[in-house]
């Protein structure tokens, strides 16, 4: 099946550093990749959609300055936490999708921020 | 808006056990409907998918059928294994629209 990776795959940073978070289609080509925030016993969250060669498209509530979103090929997105902040410490989820209903999911990224 | 609620967990049961858990959906339009699951340190996984009223998914011995009339899309299984041990997560998505809505997550836990 189809292969999404995410790096790192945990993170801890101080506050007010940026965080740059990578995900991957490794088996094939994704116009299409979201991420997703976790809480803690909370269901996922979608924080943005992310096009190949476009901006983003934020959900309401996403700071779109503080979660920079680059999806600069049709295999690699990469979400940047900038100035981060203990409240910033999350379970972050991405997926592809390579065209059809199917999203496929990576394994996540765990942030800290001290 | 669109959401997606499921029976809260944890939720624990011995090995070949009866299991359902429950998701109710709230939508406009006629959304199609998921099971996700995730096993420890993986990232999610369709587990089945419906699309239209009354279709039955099925992946692995689980089930779950698109109930319109009650907005209802349960996960069953008839004798659950300890594999099974996992977090589930039912989802919906609009007609047409990429985005998945989910519900909170239920974690299963099979003893043997």
């Amino acid at each position: 099946g189809a292969v999404v990776s995410q790096h790192p795959s945990r993170v801890i940073c101080k506050s007010g550093t940026s965080v740059k978070i990578e995900c991957r289609s490794l088996d094939f080509q994704a116009t299409t990749m979201f991420w997703y925030r976790q809480f803690p016993k909370k269901s996922l969250m979608l924080m943005a959609t992310s096009n190949e060669g476009s901006k983003a498209t934020y959900e309401q509530g996403v700071e779109k300055d503080k979660f920079l979103i680059n999806h600069a090929s049709l295999t690699l997105s990469t979400l940047t936490v900038t100035s981060a902040h203990p409240e910033d410490s999350s379970f972050y989820i991405c997926s592809a999708e390579p065209g059809g209903d199917e999203q496929f999911f990576g394994p996540g990224t765990r942030l800290t921020v001290l | 808006g669109d959401s997606v609620t499921q029976m809260e967990g944890p939720v624990t049961l011995s090995e070949e056990a009866f299991l359902t858990i429950n998701c109710t959906y709230t939508a406009t339009g006629y959304p199609s409907l998921f099971w996700y699951v995730q096993y420890p340190g993986e990232g999610l996984q369709l587990l089945l998918k419906a699309t239209k009223a009354d279709d039955k998914g099925s992946n692995k011995g689980f089930e779950a059928t698109y109930r319109k009339e009650t907005t209802s899309f349960h996960l069953e299984k008839g004798s659950v294994q300890v594999s099974d041990s996992a977090v589930y997560f039912c989802a919906l998505s609009g007609r047409g629209a990429q985005k998945l809505v989910f519900g909170q997550g239920t974690r299963l836990t099979i003893n043997p």
